[in-house]
């Protein structure tokens, strides 16, 4: 599968604790992004990179929150301290960012429940 | 920020018949509308996109079309087949800032 990988698929863990999800994008990309999904709601924009570095990240993201892309192809997406409020899917994307031409492409994503 | 609405939050038809999803967006800034569709427990999967330059798109029996004046763009699915039902999504951004803001969806039934 040449697709965007994430892993883990599931996640539960208790509230304080702290979880990291990794993303694998599709191998040229160049672009990475991370989005929460929560129930009938559509993906919420958290943060993305070029490369190695973290272009934009959105005002909703707590500090609790961190991601890194330290040789611009993998992903990580840590929680500190997590509340019951963080539950929900967190989807990872790639894009291959030419002139004109930026499509995303989703990845399975990881369902964290916090207890 | 952009804003994205989208209508209907669902929407029931019959096999064979079109189906029309409707999005309005808030920032004229905005040059890039993808549709995604989302089927239970899978990852949203891009089926149509659309930009700024053109008015119209169309896929085999998917179409979007797109009004920059009012700023809204539609989706278009016609003889709608059972497999057809899922969560569709649009989604609006500026090209060189990709914060991508998405609809809250439609959730398509196609009755056979």
């Amino acid at each position: 599968d040449t697709g965007v990988s994430q892993d883990p698929r599931h996640k539960i863990t208790k509230r304080g604790q702290n979880v990291t999800f990794r993303c694998d994008p599709i191998s040229e990309h160049n672009r990475l992004y991370w989005y929460r999904q929560t129930l009938g709601q559509g993906p919420e924009f958290l943060t993305y990179f070029q490369n190695e570095a973290q272009l934009e990240k959105s005002r909703l993201l707590s500090d609790r929150f961190s991601a890194e892309r330290p040789k611009g192809s993998f992903s990580t997406l840590e929680i500190q301290r997590t509340e019951q409020g963080d539950s929900a899917m967190y989807l990872c994307a790639s894009s291959l960012k030419l002139a004109g031409e930026d499509t995303q492409y989703f990845g399975p994503g990881t369902r964290l429940t916090v207890l | 920020g952009e804003n994205v609405e989208q209508h209907p939050s669902t929407l029931s038809v019959q096999e064979g018949d079109s189906a029309v999803i409707k999005c309005t967006y808030s920032d004229s800034a905005s040059n890039y509308f993808p549709w995604y569709k989302q089927e239970l427990g899978k990852r949203p999967q891009l089926i149509i996109d659309i930009r700024s330059n053109v008015g119209e798109k169309k896929d085999q029996r998917i179409a979007v079309t797109l009004n920059k004046t009012a700023k809204h763009f539609s989706l278009h699915i016609t003889e709608t087949q059972p497999e057809d039902s899922a969560v569709y999504f649009c989604a609006a951004s500026i090209s060189y800032n990709n914060d991508m803001r998405f609809g809250a969806g439609t959730r398509l039934t196609v009755k056979p």
